[in-house]
């Protein structure tokens, strides 16, 4: 059984980078893509990207230029960095497996964005 | 961006009702549609891909049809355990979209 494990700061300052990793266990970070997606408290879901194990990565372009995904196989996790903060990045935090349709979920990590 | 609607956003039924929660896109996105059901606190969980296609250990007592804009999600006969919040999701092309979602809860 493949389960996804996020961790990371739950508490960033504004103008600053977000960075949570994901490990993968149970199963290889090989052959799949490994997507990150976001809600906001109260709110719908928000893909923010994907990328291959091969390194090969999407996202979204409403998040501009903010989004570096990037994965480590050797370690089999990947990670998220978002920069440039500001209290609307305040969202739980969900690493997955899939690339357009997703199967396997983390539990989600809360990052408050806040001095 | 394909956008992505959802009607009703929220409805009240009872235990053993059929539910029909329907699912817009702003244009054409073939049969590239995914629902998935979101539980307060926890993860969503897929139920259907491919518009159509159950996925592995899911009840056969949902199905999910539609293609081109337009897509439903069907519960035959609603049990305890599927009071949640519903989305789809777009998966024919970047970025991936989400429908606002519909939140199922007790009559």
């Amino acid at each position: 059984q493949v389960q996804l494990q996020e961790s990371g700061p739950g508490l960033v300052k504004p103008s600053e980078t977000l960075s949570l990793t994901c490990a993968v266990s149970g199963g290889s970070i090989s052959d799949y893509y490994w997507t990150w997606i976001r809600q906001a408290p109260g709110k719908g879901l928000e893909w923010i990207g994907y990328i291959y194990y091969s390194g090969s990565s999407d996202n979204n372009p409403a998040l501009k230029s903010r989004v570096t995904i990037s994965v480590d196989t050797s370690k089999n996790q990947f990670s998220l960095k978002l920069s440039s903060v500001t209290a609307a990045d305040t969202a739980v935090y969900y690493c997955a497996r899939g690339g357009k349709t997703v199967d396997y979920w983390g539990q989600g990590t809360l990052v408050t964005v806040s001095s | 961006d394909i956008q992505m609607t959802q009607s009703p956003s929220s409805l009240s039924a009872s235990v053993g009702d059929r539910v029909t929660i329907t699912c817009r896109a702003s244009q054409s996105i073939s049969s590239n549609l995914n629902w998935y059901q979101q539980k307060p606190g926890k993860a969503p969980k897929v139920l259907i891909y491919a518009a159509s296609s159950l996925q592995s250990g899911v009840p056969s007592r949902f199905s999910g049809s539609g293609s081109g804009t337009d897509f439903t999600l069907t519960i035959s006969s609603l049990q305890p355990e599927d009071f949640a919040t519903y989305y789809c999701q777009q998966s024919y092309s970047t970025p991936l979209t989400f429908g606002p979602g519909t939140k199922v809860d007790i009559k």
